[in-house]
């Protein structure tokens, strides 16, 4: 059974810049997450989504937005990119709520300069 | 809010020695789900295991196991027969709805 697959794995954008980041989760899964992981910040939620709806959201200004296709797959986007966004960004998959726990992606290394 | 806190930035334990990371959380749910997630250099959380608060036993992995007390807001991960391998970031996570991790404890295995 394939993982959570996360493209491209690395992304290097200029300030200003927009970027759009992809996650296919696993086979059967409905729910995918995504999470920004900084040294300072640690990894912090950003929002989930569960059959094309948002579910949850973290408190990240609107420059961040992300949807769900029919087949799961989701795609996040940053607009207006700041020196501050360049992250670690994980995408995480689940069957329902996430109460047996999440399969992560290898996740999309973004710097922005 | 919830919150997750692991209050060991690092940890270092000798090859085969056992080890103990701590973490507590705050939370008025009665009703939720903990886990420890690795994150090896590849960058890739893995599941390391999974605590139902409405369990009273321990979850236990084969060399990993949980020290999961609800009274007092804690669930520490124990690691015996520590090998190299297991030299990662280790992640304790707390959900009810949305997953909330703490800021996580670098642990390095001594050869």
């Amino acid at each position: 059974k394939a993982g959570v697959t996360q493209t491209p794995r690395y992304l290097i954008k200029t300030r200003g810049q927009q970027v759009t980041l992809s996650c296919s989760p696993i086979s059967g899964h409905r729910s995918v997450s995504w999470y920004q992981q900084t040294p300072g910040q640690g990894l912090q939620f950003l929002f989930e989504y569960f059959s094309e709806t948002q579910r949850n959201k973290g408190n990240f200004p609107g420059r961040f937005s992300g949807r769900q296709f029919s087949n799961s797959r989701s795609e996040m986007n940053v607009s207006t990119l700041e020196l501050g966004d360049s992250a670690l960004y994980l995408c995480a998959s689940s069957s329902g709520q996430g109460l047996y726990g999440y399969t992560f992606g290898s996740g999309t290394r973004l710097t922005v300069v | 809010a919830q919150t997750v806190t692991q209050s060991q930035p690092e940890m270092s334990v000798q090859e085969a020695e056992t080890v103990t990371l701590s973490c507590t959380y705050d939370t008025s749910e009665s009703d939720y789900y903990l886990f420890w997630y690795k994150q090896p250099p590849s960058r890739q959380m893995i599941l390391v295991i999974r605590q139902e608060a409405y369990k009273q036993q321990n979850a236990t992995e084969n060399r990993f196991s949980v020290n999961f007390q609800k009274a007092a807001k804690s669930f520490s991960l124990k690691i015996s027969d520590s090998q190299l391998g297991d030299a990662a970031m280790y992640f304790c996570a707390y959900t009810d709805d949305k997953i909330i991790f703490g800021k996580g404890t670098r642990l390095h295995i001594l050869p």
